[in-house]
């Protein structure tokens, strides 16, 4: 069955760069879309951006300069790196997978546990 | 597109006929999503495209709108269904409501 899961630190220091890595099953990268979201806790959440069956992404436009989104087909694993993290970064990050609706719109329609990362020194 | 979503809290009963609204700013074309997230886990996709229920999903739920308006409604309420109910456009872009927290009377 489709299967997401994020891993990856729970604890980033201020500055530095948060790593997480969204190993799936049940489906291939190069037939299904994959998304990154987040959510503060209490708070809603934020798409963050995606990588495209064809290897190309997309990201959220307050995010883009410090956002990195990439994937390895063969191990069937998307990735997400974010550079200078602060405090407003804390949340539970989501991988989920993309559902394609027709013209041009997506919705996500599975989604995994989430992963929270914390800022601290 | 911005998603509003009412109320931010609501109380019910078990068995209760429950309906939450989703208006965005914008017209939606019917491209909306809504989404159960229970506490501690991962939001669950319950309805897209405004009425299609997703397989698996029990038929208490159910969708409907259309323009800037939609509504999810639960027939009659459960005691499993206390969550946060998240409506989602896809129409332009990409936007999250800010959650309906339901809770049991």
């Amino acid at each position: 069955q489709v299967q997401l899961k994020e891993s990856g630190p729970g604890l980033v220091q201020p500055s530095q760069t948060l790593s997480l890595t969204c190993t799936v099953s049940g489906f291939s990268l190069t037939s299904y879309n994959v998304h990154w979201v987040r959510q503060p806790t209490g708070k809603g959440l934020e798409w963050m951006g995606v990588i495209w069956t064809g290897g190309s992404t997309d990201y959220n436009s307050a995010l883009k300069s410090r956002l990195s989104i990439s994937r390895d087909t063969s191990k069937s694993q998307v990735f997400l790196k974010m550079n200078s993290l602060q405090t407003e970064d804390i949340a539970t990050y989501y991988c989920a997978r993309d559902y394609y609706s027709g013209g041009g719109r997506h919705y996500f329609d599975y989604w995994g546990q989430g992963v929270m990362v914390t800022v601290s020194s | 597109i911005q998603l509003t979503q009412s109320p931010s809290l609501l109380s019910a009963s078990v068995g209760d006929r429950v309906t939450l609204s989703c208006k965005g700013s914008q017209n939606i074309n019917n491209y909306l999503a809504w989404y159960q997230q229970k506490l501690g886990e991962a939001p669950k996709l319950l309805i897209y495209n405004t009425n299609s229920l997703q397989t698996g999903i029990p038929s208490r739920f159910s969708g409907s709108g259309s323009g800037t308006d939609y509504t999810l409604t639960i027939s009659s309420l459960q005691p499993e269904d206390v969550a946060t109910y998240f409506c989602y456009q896809y129409n332009n872009g990409n936007t999250f409501g800010a959650g309906t927290k339901l809770e049991l009377k």
